[in-house]
């Protein structure tokens, strides 16, 4: 059964810092990992997806990368804004829609 | 702006109560689900519907009834439903592939509070 960890569950930084943020799991053979945002009470938005052979995704100031080998998937923020704020998930995804297993996120607030 | 919309996005009954939620998608998507999330826990999967046709049901309660009756529309019927019920009910669509289900767009979600 596949697992999936994301450390630290909550993080706090000052406005302006680029940070990164960490999704990993029990089982490497994965079709496909999706990183979202979800604000307080919202619904999730897809930030990125990473397809199981690329090895990362960039959009504007984040870029996911992905090693299935070790399990693991970062997202990094560079230069990060108190827009930022919010709570980012991962979901990796295997063959079928069961297979979708989403970490438990991680609690961003970046300070002014 | 997601492309998926639900409705209504807050909702209060009591336990005797039916009620209905509504998700509408307008990507063209070929798969909707139902997803749970409730306080501190990961989201848990519901209900997929492929081409109107349910293919998953994750073990749900029978006080849970979803409806497909076409591929942008996704309904999530609910009767007798208990206070452990209260969650956030997210609705999401994809464009699903011969092997995964592809990228998720998720709409608002329905707060739903069982009193």
């Amino acid at each position: 059964k596949q697992e999936v960890t994301q450390i630290p569950a909550a993080l706090s930084v000052p406005e302006g810092e680029n940070l990164v943020l960490n999704c990993s799991f029990t089982d490497s053979a994965i079709y496909n990992l999706q990183w979202f945002r979800q604000d307080p009470g919202k619904g999730l938005t897809s930030l990125l997806l990473i397809q199981s052979s690329q090895r990362e995704q960039t959009s504007g100031r984040l870029n996911a990368s992905l090693d299935k080998s070790s399990g693991r998937s970062t997202l990094y923020i560079a230069a990060s804004q108190p827009g930022d704020s919010a709570t980012y998930l991962c979901a990796v995804g295997g063959g079928s829609a069961r297979q979708l297993t989403f970490g438990s996120g991680t609690q961003l607030t970046v300070l002014p | 702006e997601t492309g998926v919309t639900q409705t209504p996005r807050h909702l209060v009954m009591g336990m005797t109560n039916k009620k209905s939620l509504k998700c509408e998608q307008h990507l063209g998507h070929n798969a909707m689900y139902w997803y749970k999330q409730s306080a501190k826990k990961p989201l848990e999967l519901m209900f997929v519907y492929n081409f109107k046709e349910q293919t998953e049901n994750n073990s749900v309660p029978s006080r849970f009834s979803p409806e497909c009756p076409n591929s942008s529309h996704l309904f999530l019927h609910l009767h007798t439903l208990q206070p452990e019920d209260s969650a956030l009910y997210l609705c999401a669509s994809s464009q699903r592939g011969i092997q995964t289900a592809g990228e998720l767009f998720f709409g608002e979600g329905s707060r739903l509070t069982v009193l």
